[in-house]
């Protein structure tokens, strides 16, 4: 089946700092890519939908200008969260379209200290 | 807006015992729907998916049916071992939208 790449896995930062996350399809090529948050206990939530070579579009109360996402090639989509506060800690997972099957990246576990 | 809900949110069985996880969907006009595992801080494993045409999918000890018009699917798994002890996930998949999850069900099984 198709792969989706994401990196990293994990990652500790300061809070103030900006973590970039990227999300890579390795063999099929994604229009479109979707990035998840899941908060502890809770379901995995959509976030955000990158388009490439066009803005992403973000779920309602999402902000955008912290959660920067670039899709600018056909196999790479990134999320980066900028100036990030302990409320941001959390666990990111992205996923790519691939005949009809969504394929996930192996998530990425964010605490901001 | 489609909602998906899992039941029960948590499960504690003994090693050996048969269970059934319920997932309900709010919208039946679903692509298909899967299965997925979820361990502790890591990303998701899926384990069956069904199609929309199809009523159950079966892999080794696992059976997940799929009852669309009544916005239901359950997925049964034979003969618990303490390895299966994860979140279990059930997400359905629309026309042109992400899949959207529940909230899962928390299995442990206990040797």
């Amino acid at each position: 089946g198709a792969v989706v790449s994401q990196h990293p896995s994990r990652v500790i930062c300061k809070s103030g700092t900006s973590v970039k996350i990227e999300c890579r399809s390795l063999d099929f090529q994604a229009t479109t890519m979707f990035w998840y948050r899941q908060f502890p206990k809770q379901s995995l939530m959509l976030m955000a939908t990158s388009n490439e070579g066009s803005k992403a579009t973000y779920e309602q109360g999402v902000e955008k200008d912290k959660f920067l996402i670039n899709h600018a090639s056909l196999t790479l989509s990134t999320l980066t969260v900028t100036s990030a506060h302990p409320e941001d800690s959390s666990f990111y997972i992205c996923s790519a379209p691939d005949s009809q099957k969504l394929f996930f990246g192996s998530g990425t576990q964010l605490s901001v200290l | 807006k489609q909602e998906v809900t899992q039941i029960p949110a948590a499960l504690s069985v003994p090693e050996g015992e048969n269970l059934v996880l319920n997932c309900s969907f709010t919208d039946s006009a679903i692509y298909n729907l899967q299965w997925f595992r979820q361990d502790p801080g890591k990303g998701l494993t899926s384990l069956l998916l069904i199609q929309s045409s199809q009523r159950e999918q079966t892999s080794g000890r696992l059976n997940a049916s799929l009852d669309k018009s009544s916005g239901r699917s359950t997925l049964y798994i034979a003969a618990s071992q303490p390895g299966d002890s994860a979140t279990y996930l059930c997400a359905v998949y629309q026309a042109g939208t992400a899949l959207i999850f529940g909230k899962g069900t928390t299995l442990s099984v206990s040797s």
